[in-house]
């Protein structure tokens, strides 16, 4: 039973390019969450969704950022317009729909860079 | 709000207990975890609590709760150089359903020889 996959694992873009993380959750988890963290720092709750719905982005900034979990594949998140400051680890997890005693499960991150 | 504040750094010698601490300001939460982190590697669930309960106990991790002052600790016994790693303290107020984790910042343990 695969954990979270994330892929890529690093990523670099260039100033003003799209970059397109990609999230699959684990078998029966049909809830998606994504985090980011900045070098040094704690990890920030950007966007939480589950099948063709996003249920909470109070995380999300407003602009340039975008989230989707369809029907069929993974969850994507897609940052367009790329700056320096975008520069992070931006990790996945996943749940099932009922319970939290065990947390979310962790992908490996997605280490973004701006160049 | 929901806010979670820990202490950035703690070093302690090998093999002596580590102790760290950790406030949260919602009430409402129903579930508290410690995650590890090492470097270059996701997070790692090590250990949760339920609200209703004080202390809990998982070989040489020790969780204490004290929901009245909303503090919450992680002893690690005998601590080990394998225990390089950020500690991330995290509290949800899911239970019947999935909700959004808050993280605090994290506390890096390191480990003296």
């Amino acid at each position: 039973n695969a954990g979270v996959m994330q892929n890529p694992r690093h990523l670099v873009r260039r100033r003003g390019q799209e970059a397109r993380l990609r999230c699959s959750p684990m078998k029966g988890h049909s809830h998606v969450y994504w985090y980011r963290q900045l070098p040094e720092e704690g990890l920030k709750f950007m966007v939480y969704l589950q099948k063709e719905n996003i249920i909470d982005e109070s995380g999300m900034p407003k602009e340039r950022f975008s989230a989707e979990f369809p029907k069929e594949g993974p969850s994507i998140l897609r940052i367009q317009q790329v700056v320096r400051g975008d520069s992070a680890a931006y990790f996945c997890a996943s749940s099932p729909p009922t319970r939290m005693d065990y947390g979310y499960t962790f992908g490996s991150g997605t280490r973004l860079t701006v160049v | 709000g929901e806010d979670v504040e820990q202490s950035l750094f703690l070093s302690v010698r090998e093999g002596d207990s580590s102790v760290i601490n950790c406030t949260y300001t919602d009430s409402s939460s129903t579930y508290l975890y410690w995650y590890k982190q090492e470097p270059g590697a996701g997070l790692q669930l090590l250990t949760y609590i339920f609200s209703n309960m004080d202390m809990k106990q998982d070989q040489r991790l020790t969780v204490l709760l004290n929901k009245k002052d909303k503090h919450l600790s992680l002893r690690i016994a005998d601590t080990q150089t394998g225990d390089s790693a950020i500690y991330f303290c995290a509290e949800s107020p899911g239970y019947s359903s999935a909700s959004k984790i808050i993280f605090g910042s994290g506390t890096r343990l390191s480990i003296r020889p």
